[in-house]
């Protein structure tokens, strides 16, 4: 199964805002509206954040947004906060009937 | 409250089998898909099966196909992965995860259990 592309690492300070991309194939991301994000803090489980693209768990920080074009999603924080700081990763059901994660891209809050 | 608890995990050489567990409650356990997804060591996840909320079918990576196998006790809530022939790069972190029915997410992770495959 091909893994889904992010870039490794992404930063930003307090109060800005960001965007982790995650690019896949007409198999899965294109594909298909099923992208989801998870968050990991480190040794703790994911955490769902968004899914179906764009849409947000009950308790999940409106902060947090999901968006799609063509092959690529994309998950914005706006409003950094310290405890942001995490790796995310965003995954897509494809064609294969199968789920493919992307590598993960570890956010720094500066 | 979901919770999702893993155990069974351990080290194991290769070759060998491991059995492991996940107990569920708080959700109607029945109703849902059940996920197995791992991590290895200072690596990305890696999603490894899906079986049906009857477990009348599972759906798997190619990675595990023919050693791994995937089964569910809905009247004790559990869910289990069965791992045969384990190899070095099985060792990781397996996580047991609730699927979110109808919208293709995994909407409640385990704590995980660690499985190291090593002579």
């Amino acid at each position: 199964q091909s893994v889904l592309t992010q870039p490794a690492s992404v930063s930003g300070s307090p109060g800005q805002s960001i965007t982790v991309s995650c690019t896949g194939t007409s198999s899965d991301v294109g594909g298909y509206n099923y992208v989801s994000w998870y968050q990991q803090h480190p040794g703790k489980a994911p955490k769902l954040m968004i899914y179906d693209v764009s849409d947000r768990p009950s308790g999940v920080s409106n902060r947090f947004s999901g968006s799609k074009s063509g092959n690529t999603a994309s998950l914005t924080i706006s409003g950094l906060q310290a405890e942001d700081e995490a790796d995310y990763y965003c995954s897509s059901y494809t064609t294969s009937s199968t789920w493919v994660f992307g590598g993960g891209t570890k956010l720094t809050v500066l | 409250q979901v919770q999702l608890v893993e155990s069974g995990g351990g080290v194991v050489q290769p070759g060998r089998s491991l059995r492991l567990s996940c107990a569920a409650s708080g959700f109607t356990f029945s109703s849902d898909g059940m996920h197995w997804v791992r991590q290895a060591p200072g690596k990305g996840l890696e999603w490894v099966a899906l079986i049906s909320n009857s477990g009348s079918y599972t759906l798997h990576a190619d990675s595990v196909k023919g050693r791994f196998a995937f089964s569910r006790d809905n009247s004790r809530n559990m869910a289990y992965l069965q791992m045969n022939s384990l190899r070095v790069e099985d060792t990781a972190v397996y996580y047991c995860a609730k699927d979110k029915g109808g919208h293709w997410a995994l909407d409640y992770w385990g704590q995980g259990t660690l499985v190291t495959v090593s002579s």
